[in-house]
């Protein structure tokens, strides 16, 4: 597709229950970025993937998170056992290999979470 | 950790007027890239414009433009001829040189009235 597309746009689940975002980037796009924006903490970067090369999840805010990205294009963020703090918009970025800082980052619409 | 400070929670303009949004940082690097992105309500961030720390020249597309004071660590933005479609959230975001990950403010709710 032309720009980054995630799904589900809207998910709503209980407390306790496992949730799996996804994230599909600009075709040709080696790097991808999870971020996570909620009322209470703003824009927070989560993890980032870039080619190849081990992830970093230095963001990622408990072990409960975790990503994956498949054949270096399409990433999935887990969430297990929710917790209603988990409640935010989670935006996935996309962008072309790092090039002295040229790159743009390349927003999705994000996947709206909400947990009861 | 560099911090980035919208301290406008919202602001209104007129049509056809001109506003501008102020973003201050902090850090002690001197390779740093700045952003202005905008996000309406369908979500998705949008790019509105970058400048790079080594660069004097303060960048421009367009309407939008900013007003980059290195030594003051301001990075505010001027949207001249405001039109109703500039309302949305705008925020500004640090990236380190050296870096990847985005550090974004809090953001500025811009409300366009006709």
């Amino acid at each position: 597709g032309a720009g980054v597309s995630q799904s589900p746009s809207n998910k709503v689940t209980e407390k306790g229950k496992d949730v799996e975002l996804r994230c599909d980037p600009i075709s040709g796009h080696t790097a991808l970025y999870w971020y996570r924006q909620s009322l209470g903490q703003g824009l927070e970067f989560l993890i980032y993937f870039q080619g190849n090369s081990a992830p970093d999840k230095s963001g990622l805010p408990s072990d409960r998170f975790s990503a994956e990205r498949t054949g270096g294009s399409v990433s999935t963020l887990t969430i297990q056992r929710t917790q209603q703090e988990d409640s935010a918009v989670y935006l996935c970025a996309s962008s072309p290999e790092l090039a002295g800082g040229q790159e743009t980052q390349y927003f999705g619409p994000g996947t709206r979470l909400l947990v009861l | 950790a560099q911090t980035v400070t919208q301290s406008q929670p919202e602001m209104s303009v007129q049509e056809a007027e001109t506003v501008t949004l102020s973003c201050t940082y902090d850090t002690s690097e001197s390779d740093y890239y700045l952003f202005w992105y905008k996000q309406p309500p369908s979500r998705q961030m949008i790019l509105v414009i970058r400048q790079e720390a080594y660069k004097q020249q303060n960048a421009t597309e367009n309407r939008f433009s900013v007003n980059f004071q290195k030594a003051a660590k301001s990075f505010s933005l001027k949207i001249s001829d405001s039109q109703l479609g500039d309302a949305a959230m705008y925020f500004c975001a640090y990236r380190s040189g050296s870096g990847y990950a985005l550090n974004f403010g809090k953001g500025t709710s811009l409300l366009v009235t006709p």
